[in-house]
């Protein structure tokens, strides 16, 4: 079965604390697609970052920070000095043999 | 990079109108778009694919007649909600995929449709 898990539904820190965020995902598949998107209360997706299962390597992009485990299937989210505009719903989506597959989703709540 | 537009980005009717939203991909051509309908505090929930040229591929649960789908061009698809209700009320988010590179889909503004 092809799934996403996104075990914590909500985490609330306080500002300027390191928060990880968990995405687990099950495929049969060799080749797929992992992404991380953003959505604030506005609504609108926000893409963070899209991997292939043929890159393993490890992302930094600022304060964000993505660690892509093919041996545990995970591919998990780190906010380093979490701010407050942070705060949002942040959901963990797969892309497997054109099946597209979300997770539910953590609302993360940054506290001034 | 690529850009997706939904059209319009709010809508309010009254039970029993249709309501048609589009999907358009501004800067690439688009074989294939998705349609998403989120529900508050809930995740995405796919509805149907959209091929140019052919008919929607349907999620099971998904009612074919309530949602109308076409995507007659590369770079549109519209979502008609006919004889909408206050059950469906939603965000409704579309997606495009490049049909250059198939490995990446970019996503719209979202929908925000409220029937009275």
């Amino acid at each position: 079965a092809q799934k996403v898990t996104q075990a914590q539904t909500e985490i609330s820190v306080v500002e300027k604390e390191d928060v990880t965020l968990d995405c687990v995902y099950e495929t049969r598949d060799t080749t797929y697609y992992l992404f991380w998107y953003k959505q604030p209360p506005s609504g609108e997706l926000v893409f963070l970052i899209r991997r292939n299962s043929f890159d393993e390597q490890n992302e930094i992009s600022g304060r964000y920070s993505w660690n892509f485990q093919k041996s545990t299937s995970s591919f998990n989210f780190t906010i380093t000095a979490s701010q407050v505009v942070d705060s949002a719903v942040y959901f963990c989506f797969m892309d497997s043999n054109y099946q597209l597959i979300w997770g539910a989703g953590t609302k993360l709540i940054i506290k001034p | 990079g690529a850009v997706v537009s939904q059209h319009p980005s709010r809508v309010i009717c009254k039970s029993g109108t249709s309501v048609k939203i589009e999907c358009r991909s501004l800067d690439f051509q688009a074989t294939t778009m998705f349609w998403y309908r989120q529900f508050p505090k809930k995740s995405l929930m796919l509805m149907a694919t959209s091929n140019e040229g052919s008919k929607a591929t349907y999620e099971q649960g998904v009612e074919k007649d309530k949602f109308l789908i076409n995507h007659a061009s590369l770079t549109l698809s519209t979502l008609t909600v006919t004889s909408a209700h206050p059950e469906d009320s939603s965000f409704y988010i579309c997606s495009a995929r490049d049909g250059d590179s198939q490995e990446t889909q970019y996503f719209g503004p979202g929908t925000r449709l409220l029937v009275l």
